[in-house]
């Protein structure tokens, strides 16, 4: 079965850091795109970052010099380090495997039940 | 700000036809994908590629592209389609958006 589980959220003050772990079961991390989407309470869904099977990466601009996607082959895991965090990243994160589709664009799936990570002092 | 626009509410009655659109530049080159949220859950994947559903999505589910509009379409709406629907697409950029949501109630 493919599924996906996120763990590592928790309650960080300002300016703290915080690294998110997916676990991936069923498929392999390494061979395919896999991507973080965050949602803020109450609000819509928010795409954050991407890793590529090339390892490149995109990120959102609100997180873009704060956040570092990875993963670990071995342990076939996806990674969020979050720095510097601030109230605004205050949200539940998703890990989510992206297929691609015939226009070279892509869809998510499948979604882990996410962590919810709570930024206040 | 979302560079995918989407109604942020519409209503159906039960058993009728509704449509959900999503606009956006970026519909012109990629595809847009499809999600359901109801509250407390994660999203499930409902439609790819203009009008491809995963295996198990109901028929009554269906998808249609455009210009720069994306539309998924349900086809004799249930009690249990009352959810959080988001489009989603790739950006020319490189990175990615979703949509605002649009709230669907059921009446």
């Amino acid at each position: 079965e493919v599924q996906l589980v996120e763990s590592g959220g928790g309650m960080i003050q300002p300016g703290g850091s915080l690294r998110l772990s997916c676990a991936a079961s069923g498929f392999t991390v390494s061979s395919n795109y896999m991507s973080w989407v965050r949602q803020a309470p109450g609000k819509g869904l928010e795409w954050v970052s991407v890793i590529y099977s090339d390892d490149g990466t995109y990120y959102a601009d609100s997180v873009k010099g704060r956040f570092t996607i990875s993963r670990d082959y071995s342990e076939n895991t996806l990674y969020l380090q979050m720095n510097s965090l601030r109230a605004e990243d205050t949200a539940i994160y998703f890990c989510t495997r992206v297929i691609a589709d015939s226009r070279g664009g892509g869809a998510f799936d499948p979604w882990g039940q996410g962590t919810l990570v709570t930024v206040s002092s | 700000s979302s560079e995918l626009t989407q109604d942020p509410a519409v209503s159906v009655a039960l058993g009728q036809a509704v449509r959900i659109t999503c606009q956006g530049d970026s519909l012109r080159s990629y595809f847009a994908s499809w999600y359901q949220q109801k509250p407390g859950q994660a999203p499930v994947f409902l439609m790819y590629d203009n009008n491809n559903r995963p295996s198990g999505i109901p028929d009554r589910f269906s998808g249609s592209s455009s210009g720069n509009t994306a539309s998924l379409t349900i086809t004799g709406a249930q009690a249990e389609d009352e959810a959080d629907y988001y489009c989603h697409s790739r950006e020319t950029s490189g990175s990615w958006v979703f949509g605002g949501g649009t709230k669907l109630t059921v009446l």
